[in-house]
């Protein structure tokens, strides 16, 4: 069973641009969420999509932003990038048989430096 | 609302010796509690989960956890440790409304040879 894949994995990118990232949730999978992990803030969760429908949203600017497609496949959206914005990105996809009741799976990451 | 604290955000042990990793959890309702574990340049990776099923849980690699609520702790254990255990630990509490986690600050373990 093929895991929770996200690309690309590294990207760097210069301040004021925007980038987009990528997350394919493992298989049968309906809800996939981000997080954001720095040295300094941890891990801090950014959104929830769950059958293309954001049902939660972290306390992040509107800078960052996302989608789910029919296929649970999600991509975020960072505008106008900042130097703070570098970080390891998380995307996480559940089954969430019952709410909160459940186990989240991991990607790799991406790893966005901007400069 | 839902939050863990990790007691110590580093931890060293020789190999072969307790591994003991502190998680303390704040929540209003029975919480669903979990511990991750990274890798350097990795995700993140489930050790075990309490789902209110029991309260030991037991999960990969030899690692364990016990649920108590008298103290609101869930601290992470393993009798024997291994090199390959370096690395960067979490705890978390899920939400009550989807798939979102909290987690802790997470704790560094050095395994010393």
């Amino acid at each position: 069973k093929a895991g929770v894949t996200q690309t690309p994995r590294y990207l760097i990118k210069t301040r004021g641009q925007q980038v987009t990232l990528s997350c394919s949730p493992i298989s049968g999978h309906r809800s996939v969420s981000w997080y954001q992990q720095t040295p300094g803030q941890g891990l801090q969760f950014l959104f929830e999509y769950f059958s293309e429908t954001q049902r939660n949203k972290g306390n992040f600017p509107g800078r960052f932003s996302g989608r789910q497609f029919s296929n649970s496949r999600s991509e975020m959206n960072v505008s106008t990038l900042e130097l703070g914005d570098s970080a390891l990105y998380l995307c996480a996809s559940s089954l969430l048989t019952s709410v909160g009741n459940t186990e989240a799976f991991f990607g790799q990451g991406t790893r966005l430096t901007v400069v | 609302a839902q939050s863990v604290t990790q007691l110590g955000s580093h931890v060293s042990v020789s190999e072969g010796a307790l591994v003991l990793l502190r998680c303390n959890y704040s929540s209003s309702v029975p919480p669903y509690l979990f511990w991750y574990v990274q890798y350097p340049n990795q995700g993140l990776q489930l050790l075990l989960k309490y789902t209110s099923a029991a309260t030991l849980v037991k999960g990969i690699n030899g690692f364990e956890a016990e649920f108590k609520k008298s103290e609101t702790s869930f601290h992470l254990t393993k009798p024997s440790a291994h090199m390959s255990d370096a690395a960067e630990y979490f705890c978390a509490v899920s939400s009550n409304t989807g798939n979102q986690f909290y987690f802790g600050t997470g704790t560094s373990l050095t395994v010393i040879p």
